[in-house]
This record gives C-alpha cells, structure tokens and sequence, in this order.
C-alpha cells in the first residue's frame, strides 16, 4: 500500500488558515493524492483530490509539491466545525483507498 | 441524491446472532466498498465491489460475508461475530476508476455482546 505520513496532530485559532502537510516520498507518478476529513461520529468526508496540479474548491486548496513527493492541505479560514481527523490517501491504479493514521486538527476559538 | 445510506445506523447483537448491514446508494456508482474503524484508528478496507462482482477481500474472517444483489445496493451478513469485531462498519462507493473520489455512509455502529 503506497503511504503517506502525517503529523499526529496540529492546532489553529478560528479563522487563522490551516496549513496540513503529507508526505508522500513513494508516490508514482498516476498515484493521485487524496484528502479526507472524519468529524466525530461520522463517516470519512471527501475534501479534495489531486494528481500533479494545486487544486481547488469550495472547501479546501491542495497544494501539491513540483515534485509530488509532499502536499499541503490548505483550509483559507479555520472554523470550529472543521476540527476534524484529515486524511492524506495515496489512490493507486486500482483505484482503492487505504487510510493512513491522519492529522487531528483542533481549532481553538 | 448524493449520499450513501447506511441501516441501521446502531446494532447489538450476540456473538451467536446471523445478522446483515446495508448500505444503498442511487449515485451510479459501479464501485462499493465495507471498511471497519475502530476507535480511535483510521479505517481499514475490508471488501470491496466493482461492477456488482467481489474484486477485493482483505483477509477479512468468514465470519463476514458480503453481497452485492445490485448495483445501488451492497449487504454486509454477520455470523458467529466475536466481542473485538465491535467496530465502525461504514460504506462506500465511487465511480470505477482512477482519480475519482469515494462517497461514505455515516457507518453503523456495531456492538457485540
């Protein structure tokens, strides 16, 4: 299974961005990078996905290295509901997602 | 309809008990997957469906069985379950293929005494 490694945990103030790193030194090059965030009591809930560009959307930027070996989930403004477990997933070829051991974000008011 | 749907959403059952989870979705998606959380762990792939056909089976026990009678519609059938197969049952499904991202259930929360 292709890994990922993030730190266990990080805090923000509200409405401060959040910068959340993933490594991801095996990648090859059709691995697309992943990201989900799992709110307590709740299933995993997509953020956002990428292959080489940066990305984004109405929830998050993802911000992937020139060398894809890195990314950066970036949420532009932290608010209490976005405390949450974000995974980093490497998708392989065959297209199915094995979970890492994620970030916990807090975010303090 | 964006959602996978997953009944019942709480379940306790004995350790000699048959009994099944589901999961639906009406998205199209041709891929559906089961994976087992437990707390405070990240999920772990246990099956996983493409085309209404088993594709993956990570080693999972035979205690657990599952079954895909259609596309929108995947079952999870419990049997002779164990007290440490307590877990966070959830589901998912995508579109088959690469670079597509998954869809999950809110999971159903399995208890067995």
């Amino acid at each position: 299974d292709a890994k990922t490694t993030q730190p266990n945990s990080m805090e923000s103030n509200e409405e401060e961005p959040v910068h959340l790193p993933c490594n991801h030194s095996t990648i090859s090059g059709t691995d697309y990078i992943h990201w989900y965030r799992q709110l307590p009591s709740q299933g995993p809930e997509y953020v956002i996905h990428g292959l080489t560009s940066n990305v984004n959307n109405r929830m998050a930027s993802l911000a992937i290295a020139e060398d894809r070996k890195s990314s950066t989930l970036i949420l532009h403004r932290a608010t209490l509901r976005d405390a949450a477990v974000y995974y980093c997933i490497l998708q392989t070829g065959a297209n199915n997602l094995f979970f890492g051991t994620g970030t916990r974000l807090t975010v303090i008011p | 309809d964006t959602e996978v749907t997953q009944t019942p959403k709480h379940l306790v059952m004995g350790m000699t008990n048959k009994k099944s989870l589901k999961c639906e979705q009406h998205m199209g998606h041709r891929a559906m997957y089961w994976y087992k959380q437990k707390a405070k762990k990240p999920p772990e792939l246990m099956f996983v469906y493409s085309y209404e056909k088993l594709s993956i089976n990570e080693s999972v026990p035979s205690r657990f069985s599952p079954e895909c009678p259609n596309s929108s519609l995947l079952n999870l059938h419990l049997h002779a379950l164990q007290p440490e197969d307590s877990a966070l049952y959830l589901c998912a499904s995508s579109s088959r293929g690469v670079g597509y991202g998954y869809t999950f259930g809110s999971g159903t929360r399995l208890t067995v005494v």
